[in-house]
């Protein structure tokens, strides 16, 4: 049982690049989020997305855009990436929105140059 | 004012000794909250849920919630150098519950 799986798990991008971290889960649960954790600042709620064909805001979406593919899978994109963009992503997921546990998958590390 | 605020800390004790987390949050809306606890490198991970005034008890664990003063602790008992981590609590908030919010941890170190 995979549970949350994240691609990629590193990479490195130049200012102004573009690229879409992926993330999928085989739990069939409705709820997904996007969070990004950087030292000191804890876990930041970008995009979430309460069920399929839904997505909402978080805390600090801009500069990112997501997509709720399906029921399994929620992409988030990077347009054109800064340095401040640098940063450990965390995919997550729940069965509904406020009773259930949280999976995490296992992070994306992302560095702008 | 962020919807959970969370001592940051570090929080250093000694091994056997109680450590105690504490959170506050914004939303008199909210029903239940949640303990992660992060290994440096790794992901969070659950450890308790409460969602009921009162205590609620888990081995060495045991979280508190206070919904009129609107905060949630967890107090880790007989703590051990391998409960040295990062704790995050989190809560769903939003006009319908579904942003699951995190306060921003408190690293706790465990001394042998």
């Amino acid at each position: 049982n995979a549970g949350v799986t994240q691609t990629p798990k590193f990479q490195v991008l130049k200012t102004g690049q573009s690229m879409t971290l992926q993330c999928a889960q085989d739990m069939n649960h409705n709820s997904m989020y996007w969070y990004r954790q950087d030292p000191g600042m804890g876990l930041r709620l970008i995009y979430y997305s309460a069920s399929e064909g839904t997505t909402d805001k978080g805390e600090v979406p801009n500069g990112y855009n997501v997509s709720r593919l399906n029921k399994r899978e929620f992409s988030l994109r990077l347009e054109s990436a800064a340095p401040s963009q640098t940063s450990v992503y965390f995919c997550a997921s729940s069965t509904k929105h406020s009773n259930t546990e949280a999976f995490f998958g296992q992070g994306t590390r992302l560095t702008v140059v | 004012q962020k919807e959970v605020e969370q001592n940051s800390g570090p929080l250093s004790v000694p091994e056997g000794a109680i450590a105690s987390l504490n959170c506050t949050y914004s939303d008199r809306v909210s029903q239940s909250f949640f303990w992660y606890r992060q290994y440096s490198g790794k992901s969070p991970e659950l450890i308790m849920s409460i969602y009921s005034n009162g205590d609620k008890e888990d081995g060495r664990f045991t979280a508190q919630l206070n919904k009129a003063s609107q905060y949630v602790s967890l107090l880790i008992r007989d703590s051990q150098p391998s409960d040295s981590a990062t704790y995050l609590c989190a809560g769903p908030f939003g006009s319908s519950n579904y942003k699951l919010t995190f306060g921003k941890g408190t690293l706790l170190t465990v001394n042998p």
